[in-house]
């Protein structure tokens, strides 16, 4: 069974940093590309980043570039999202989701980032 | 940046009736790019339809989506008490790479 779990989330200053993890489990993890996607509170979703299987293909929204970093370790399957110089608009809870043909075909269960003083 | 639009906003329908869910692009999108998602309160979304009209793994099919270009519709065709749920459309492009329609919430009426 395809799993993916996140962690790291929680209640981070403006300004602040907080890193994510995704942990994946049931497929080959190294051969997947795999992407961040956020959800506002009441709100719609948003793409943050994706990464390619190998890590060598990196894209970032606008909203996020230059203060997010995007990483993978396929030797330990997992996902990492950095997130520097944190704002109350980056306040959503944070998805990691596969890619298969350009959709996401199977979604974390999410965490929650809050950013406030 | 293609814009997806969906359209109503809110739809309110009784179980057994068929919903019509509609996802317009602000430009031409590529059928294979175009997707349908499921989120039901607290939970994560969960694709249903995967290159406009192809049914992802394990979906009833009672859900079928159709169309082509900047027009794309997800149907249901009688509704379940559990597909009472918000529905995403989401097309890969170029720059942002995905894109999400702002959703349109499916209730009871």
């Amino acid at each position: 069974e395809v799993q993916l779990v996140e962690s790291g989330g929680g209640l981070v200053q403006p300004g602040g940093s907080l890193r994510l993890s995704c942990a994946a489990s049931g497929f080959t993890f190294s051969t997947y590309e795999v992407n961040w996607v956020r959800q506002a509170p009441g709100k719609g979703l948003e793409w943050v980043s994706y990464i390619s299987s190998s890590g060598s293909t990196i894209y970032y929204a606008d909203s996020v570039k230059g203060r997010f970093t995007i990483s993978r370790d396929n030797a330990n399957k997992l996902l990492f999202l950095q997130m520097n110089s944190l704002r109350a608009e980056d306040t959503a809870v944070y998805y990691c989701a596969r890619a298969v043909g350009r959709r996401f075909d199977n979604w974390g269960q999410g965490t929650l980032v809050t950013v406030s003083s | 940046e293609t814009i997806l639009t969906q359209s109503p906003g809110t739809l309110s329908l009784s179980p057994g009736e068929r919903a019509t869910l509609s996802c317009r692009a602000s430009q031409s999108v590529t059928s294979n790019y175009l997707a349908w998602y499921q989120q039901r309160p607290g939970q994560a979304p969960r694709l249903l339809i995967y290159g406009a009209s192809s049914r992802a793994t394990g979906i009833p099919d009672r859900f079928s989506g159709s169309g082509s270009g900047t027009d794309f519709t997800l149907t249901i065709s009688r509704l379940d008490p559990e597909d009472f749920a918000v529905y995403y459309c989401q097309q890969y492009g170029s720059s942002p790479l995905y894109t999400f329609g702002q959703g349109t919430k499916l209730e009871i009426k």
